[in-house]
């Protein structure tokens, strides 16, 4: 059974750079499935923030499309979000998913348990 | 980006009762070229992550009990939670995977009367 396990920061300033990994267990990336980010907050609930196959594929949302990078190590089989010049609005729960592996089977079918990212100075 | 706006906000169902959440997209889920709904249905409990129940409107994924059934085509969708228990007490949320982005519903919590 895969399970997922988002790492990094708790706090991050404002104007700096957020960095996330996901490291994937019980299966292996390379074996296919989309690799995502979703985060959560009370102000704009849960947002969509992008996802990569493990051949590079990467679709983002165009809100966030100029600041985050979606990264995949296939070697490490785990996954990382960059997201630059984050303000307080960047503060929420950020959860790495897996997405179904069809390419029209956009949700996700499993979820790490989330980490709180907080910005503030 | 299509909008996706769920309704009630909040619900209080006595146990063993129906609970009705509804779900409507800004434009169509309905894919022509496949006749399928791209909808999904996700419940999160306190404290945990979203777990994904349902997808294509109705397909309840595998271990998902069977009163919990998905409708609705095009714009207008339910979840219908039948016998409501005590651990299903949660939010839950619809997502649209018609496009990018993808978009979720701001959510329905699900209480016991």
């Amino acid at each position: 059974q895969v399970q997922l396990q988002e790492s990094g920061p708790g706090l991050v300033k404002p104007s700096e750079t957020l960095s996330l990994t996901c490291a994937v267990s019980g299966f292996s990336i390379s074996q296919g499935f989309y690799w995502g980010w979703i985060r959560q907050s009370p102000a704009k609930g849960l947002e969509w923030i992008g996802h990569i196959h493990h051949s590079g594929i990467v679709d983002y949302t165009p809100s966030l499309k100029s600041r985050v990078t979606i990264t995949v190590d296939t070697s490490k089989n785990e996954f990382s979000l960059t997201l630059t010049s984050v303000t307080a609005t960047d503060t929420a729960v950020y959860f790495c998913a897996r997405r179904s592996s069809g390419y029209d089977e956009q949700y996700f079918d499993s979820w790490g348990r989330g980490t709180l990212v907080i910005v503030s100075s | 980006d299509i909008e996706m706006t769920q309704s009630p906000d909040s619900l209080s169902v006595s146990l063993g009762e129906r609970a009705t959440i509804n779900c409507k997209s800004g434009q169509t889920l309905l894919h022509s070229f496949d006749n399928r709904n791209y909808l999904a249905w996700y419940q999160q409990r306190p404290g945990q992550p979203p777990k994904l129940l349902i997808s294509w409107a109705s397909t309840r994924e595998s271990g998902v009990p069977d009163r919990f059934g998905g409708g609705g085509s095009g714009t207008d969708f339910t979840l219908t939670i039948n016998g409501l228990q005590a651990e299903d007490v949660a939010v839950y949320y619809c997502q649209q995977y018609f496009s990018i982005p993808l978009t979720f519903g701001g959510g329905t919590r699900v209480e016991i009367k």
